[in-house]
C-alpha cells in the first residue's frame, strides 16, 4: 500500500487561504469519508483538525475546512496565522481495513 | 479529562526485546480502538496497527505484520506495542491514539505524548 500523495510544501502569507491536496485511489479516500487531518508543530504530537472529510472537532478553528471529489481530499485554511505554520497530514481507512497516512506537508507562514 | 499516557522514553540495542505502554482514562477504554502511529526521525507519520480493547480485535499494517506485537489489558486500561528483537532502523517517536469508529478505524482524536525508543550499539 502507497502512501497517500500530498504536496511536499505550499505557503502563503497572513490573511490569505490555502489549500492542500491529499490524493488517494479508489480503494481510500475514493469510496470512503473517512477521511482526517492533523496538523503537527515540531515536537508536539499530532493533533485532529478536520475527521470525516469536513467534520471540525470541537476547539478547532473554522478558519480550517474539508472537502473531497473522487480520489483527492482537502484541506483549506482561510485567514493565514503564523500560528498555522505546521506539518499536516492526511490520512484515510482504506478496503483492506487499515489506515493510510499522506506523505505530509509542510506550511510555511511567509 | 480523556487523556492518553505513554511510558518513558527508551534507549536499547539491537536484538533486545521492548514493550511500550499507552494508558488511557477519562473515558471508556473498551470502546475506543487505539492505534499506533510510527515517526522516524525527521520523517511522516506511519500507521502500524490498532486494536479494539473490548474485544482484542487487532489490525496491523502490511509493513508492520509479524514485525511488533500490539496488545491490550482492558483490566487497567493499557495498550501495548511490544518487539522481539529490535533493529536499529527501529529508532523512532511512537505514538498511541484513539480512534473514533467501531467497525472502521476513524480519525485519532487523543494522542499520546510519544516514546521515543533508540536503538543504538
Amino acid at each position: 500500500q502507497s502512501a497517500l500523495t500530498q504536496p511536499a510544501s505550499v505557503s502563503g502569507s497572513p490573511g490569505q487561504s490555502i489549500t492542500i491536496s491529499c490524493t488517494g485511489t479508489i480503494s481510500d479516500v475514493g469510496v470512503y469519508n473517512y477521511v482526517s487531518w492533523y496538523q503537527q508543530h515540531p515536537g508536539k504530537a499530532p493533533k485532529l483538525m478536520i475527521y470525516e472529510v469536513s467534520n471540525r472537532p470541537s476547539g478547532v478553528s473554522n478558519r480550517f475546512s474539508g472537502s473531497k471529489s473522487g480520489n483527492t481530499a482537502s484541506l483549506t485554511i482561510s485567514g493565514l496565522q503564523a500560528e498555522d505554520e505546521a506539518d499536516y497530514y492526511c490520512s484515510s481507512y482504506t478496503s483492506s481495513s487499515t489506515v493510510l497516512f499522506g506523505g505530509g506537508t509542510k506550511l510555511t507562514v511567509l | 479529562e480523556v487523556q492518553l499516557v505513554q511510558s518513558g522514553a527508551e534507549v536499547k540495542k539491537p536484538g533486545e526485546s521492548l514493550k511500550i505502554s499507552c494508558k488511557g482514562s477519562g473515558y471508556s477504554f473498551t470502546s475506543y480502538w487505539i492505534g499506533w502511529v510510527r515517526q522516524m526521525p525527521g520523517k511522516g507519520l506511519e500507521w502500524m496497527g490498532s486494536i479494539y480493547p473490548g474485544d482484542s480485535d487487532t489490525r496491523y499494517s502490511p509493513s508492520f505484520q509479524g514485525q511488533v506485537t500490539i496488545s491490550a489489558d482492558k483490566s487497567i486500561s493499557t495498550a501495548y506495542l511490544q518487539w522481539s528483537s529490535l533493529k536499529a532502523s527501529d529508532t523512532a517517536m511512537y505514538y498511541c491514539a484513539r480512534q473514533l469508529g467501531y467497525g472502521v478505524l476513524d480519525a485519532f482524536d487523543i494522542w499520546g505524548q510519544g516514546t521515543m525508543v533508540t536503538v543504538s550499539s
